[in-house]
């Protein structure tokens, strides 16, 4: 157990629908990662957020936003969902807001779009 | 740009035998961090071993070895005493310092054998 907690572990809906993820990072870490790994692919880095701030942008979509809370939990929005959105959303966290820093990663949330 | 290259797309192995996962990185950048993270079915996301760049010294973790090659680029994982729960994805990550983004292999699927 990494200690970083995800919600729901599973979410089926339709296309054009928003759906929310929800990511509770370890006891202490400041930093929260999103990921999305489509089927039978690598990990597509999304966003980070560091102590409630934006700090990175990877390849998201701008039908999906993020933010960090001030208890540091995160929520990843996915918007006008389409069939290719279906895929797992993990979550990571860190200590500090360094690559160097390791992430432990969450059980993911798998998000199935009919 | 950063690359991480897994060239080994699934490798198999006998229970209690010994195998290496490849990965070879680029970047041009001194001061680094190379990981190895395992994806069981369950598809959670597990950290294996780190590894600091300025290390000369190669990280070991109980079964999990590896060698780290600075000068070629090259961090490959090896694993002693091969048991069926290492049957898993294994992914290969390079994070730098001072940049926004961590980088990840697009994995090696090990299955081992009875």
């Amino acid at each position: 157990d990494s200690g970083v907690t995800q919600t729901p572990k599973h979410l089926i809906t339709a296309t054009g629908q928003r759906v929310t993820l929800r990511c509770s990072p370890r006891s202490g870490d400041l930093s929260v990662y999103w990921y999305q790994q489509s089927l039978d692919q690598g990990l597509q880095f999304l966003i980070q957020y560091y102590n409630g701030e934006e700090r990175a942008k990877g390849n998201i979509l701008e039908r999906f936003s993020a933010q960090q809370f001030p208890d540091l939990h995160s929520e990843l929005n996915l918007s006008s969902l389409e069939l290719g959105d279906s895929a797992l959303y993990f979550c990571a966290s860190s200590v500090g807001y360094e690559d160097t820093d390791t992430q432990y990663f969450g059980p993911g949330t798998r998000l199935t779009v009919l | 740009a950063q690359t991480v290259t897994q060239s080994q797309p699934e490798m198999s192995v006998q229970e209690a035998e010994t195998v290496t996962l490849s990965c070879t990185y680029d970047t041009s950048e001194n001061n680094y961090y190379l990981f190895w993270y395992k994806q069981p079915p369950s598809r959670q996301m597990i950290l294996v071993i780190r590894q600091e760049a300025y290390k000369q010294q190669n990280a070991t973790e109980n079964r999990f070895s590896v060698n780290f090659q600075k000068a070629a680029k090259s961090f490959s994982l090896k694993i002693s005493d091969s048991q069926l729960g290492d049957t898993a994805m294994y992914f290969c990550a390079l994070g730098l310092y001072n940049f926004n983004k961590f980088y990840f292999g697009s994995g090696t699927k090990l299955n081992v054998k009875p």
